[in-house]
């Protein structure tokens, strides 16, 4: 069974479109993310979730918005898309905080979006 | 704010030759250090952490790394590398409690047959 699931893997579509991208971990983990890992594999945090409650959120556009239905989905709508919004994202969960000794995370396979 | 400086972009290596990656940190209290390394195509994958106790940790495939807090450095080593090791690693850092991991800009490893 997928760990962290993400979907769809490949999405290609024009600018000024609004797509979502879905996020689903089986893992019991409190915690999820996105990553943008960029054309020069930099990763850069977006977001995160900690039981539904956004406790991260970087410098980005408000064309992104984060959707935490639950503890174990954590979805990426974006509106208006841009060229410059081409990239892989990554979706990422961990057991963090409290008496948790696991750190890390555990990433999904990554949506890799392509705006033309 | 937390940094990771990975200095080597990339490195080219012949099949068992050592090999050493550098990680430095800037941040000067608690820490959480991490490697993960991301297959041509495929997400990343954890390879080894270091929270606390023995500063020398070793993950999967062989790697290992050495957290010496003196010099905020987390290198990875492996001592014979293969050709499948060929991959981008990525050193990443947590600082204190706080759950962001920031990562370093990655390195692109290349194991020549």
């Amino acid at each position: 069974d997928t760990a962290v699931s993400q979907t769809p893997k490949y999405l290609v579509t024009q600018m000024g479109n609004d797509k979502s991208i879905k996020c689903e971990q089986n893992l019991g983990h409190d915690t999820m993310y996105w990553y943008k890992q960029d054309s020069k594999k930099f990763l850069k945090i977006m977001f995160s979730y900690n039981n539904k409650e956004l406790i991260i959120n970087e410098t980005v556009p408000n064309r992104f918005s984060p959707k935490s239905p639950d503890k174990a989905h954590l979805n990426l709508h974006i509106n208006s898309l841009e060229l410059g919004d081409s990239a892989v994202y990554f979706c990422a969960s961990s057991q963090g905080g409290g008496r948790a000794r696991d750190y890390g995370y555990t990433f999904g396979s990554g949506t890799r979006l392509t705006v033309v | 704010a937390q940094s990771v400086s990975q200095h080597n972009h990339h490195v080219i290596l012949s099949e068992a030759a050592s090999l050493e990656l550098g990680c430095n940190y800037s941040y000067g209290g608690t820490v959480n250090l991490f490697w993960y390394v991301q297959y041509p195509g495929q997400h990343l994958q954890l390879l080894l952490k270091y929270f606390s106790g023995d500063p020398l940790v070793k993950g999967i495939k062989g790697f290992e790394a050495e957290f010496i807090k003196s010099k905020f450095s987390f290198n990875l080593r492996k001592p014979s590398v293969q050709w499948s090791d060929t991959a981008e690693y990525f050193c990443a850092v947590r600082s204190g409690g706080y759950q962001k991991v920031t990562f370093g800009t990655g390195t692109k490893l290349q194991v020549i047959p």
